[in-house]
């Protein structure tokens, strides 16, 4: 149980176009998903915490008209790369929150999508 | 501020050799701390964790005990196998919130 999956896994865009990640729970309901950034050899990096049908907390330095985060059910959260350039070129990675552990922190985390900006 | 720290990789070892991987956090107040793994082509899976100071956490032969003297988290396994290796993740959660504070993570590659 518990699975999470992330479409598509790899993605390669032309500079200036948008990208979007989704990132569905299988078999749980999440009401918080999180989505991460990680550069190579350094650590995921919180980006933006999504709550269902609520409008995503963005870590400071995070770009909110940039990285745009929709959150539209209790199974799925899409984050929307706009206007990407080579920059944004990264390993994104979402995880969700299992709906009713009351007091848990464990997150389930997708195999996470690599996005190439060319 | 919360960060954490975790020894650079590789890690090479030989099957059934013993492996400990360091980490060590700076939090305000009382974190949680995990340690999390990922598996070539897989998302990371929650290993083991801690809530509290002098907790251990254990599971598959993996072991960490919570050091509040010392602020850290070692990763510990007596023997370790060929499907051991993975990139391993040290984390903590601060104190009543939601959010995962990650080190770098340590590659792990063992050898038969």
């Amino acid at each position: 149980g518990a699975v999470v999956s992330q479409h598509p896994s790899r993605v390669i865009c032309k500079s200036g176009t948008s990208v979007k990640i989704e990132c569905r729970s299988l078999d749980f309901q999440a009401t918080t998903m999180f989505w991460y950034r990680q550069f190579p050899k350094k650590s995921l990096m919180l980006m933006a915490t999504s709550n269902e049908g609520s409008k995503a907390t963005y870590e400071q330095g995070v770009e909110k008209d940039k990285f745009l985060i929709n959150h539209a059910s209790l199974t799925l959260s899409t984050l929307t790369v706009t206007s990407a350039h080579p920059e944004d070129s990264s390993f994104y990675i979402c995880s969700a929150r299992v709906k009713g552990l009351a007091g848990g922190v464990e997150q389930f985390f997708g195999p996470g999508t690599r996005l190439t900006v060319l | 501020g919360n960060s954490v720290t975790q020894m650079e990789g590789p890690v090479t070892l030989s099957e059934e050799a013993f492996l400990t991987i360091n980490c060590t956090y700076t939090a305000t107040g009382y974190p949680s701390l995990f340690w999390y793994v990922q598996y070539p082509g897989e998302g990371l899976q929650l290993l083991l964790k801690a809530t509290k100071a002098d907790d251990k956490g254990s599971n598959k032969g993996f072991e960490a005990t919570y050091r509040k003297e010392t602020t850290s988290f070692h990763l510990e396994k007596g023997s370790v196998q060929v499907s051991d290796s993975a990139v391993y993740f040290c984390a903590l959660s601060p104190y009543n919130t939601d959010k995962l504070i990650f080190g770098t993570g340590t590659r792990l590659q063992v050898f038969p």
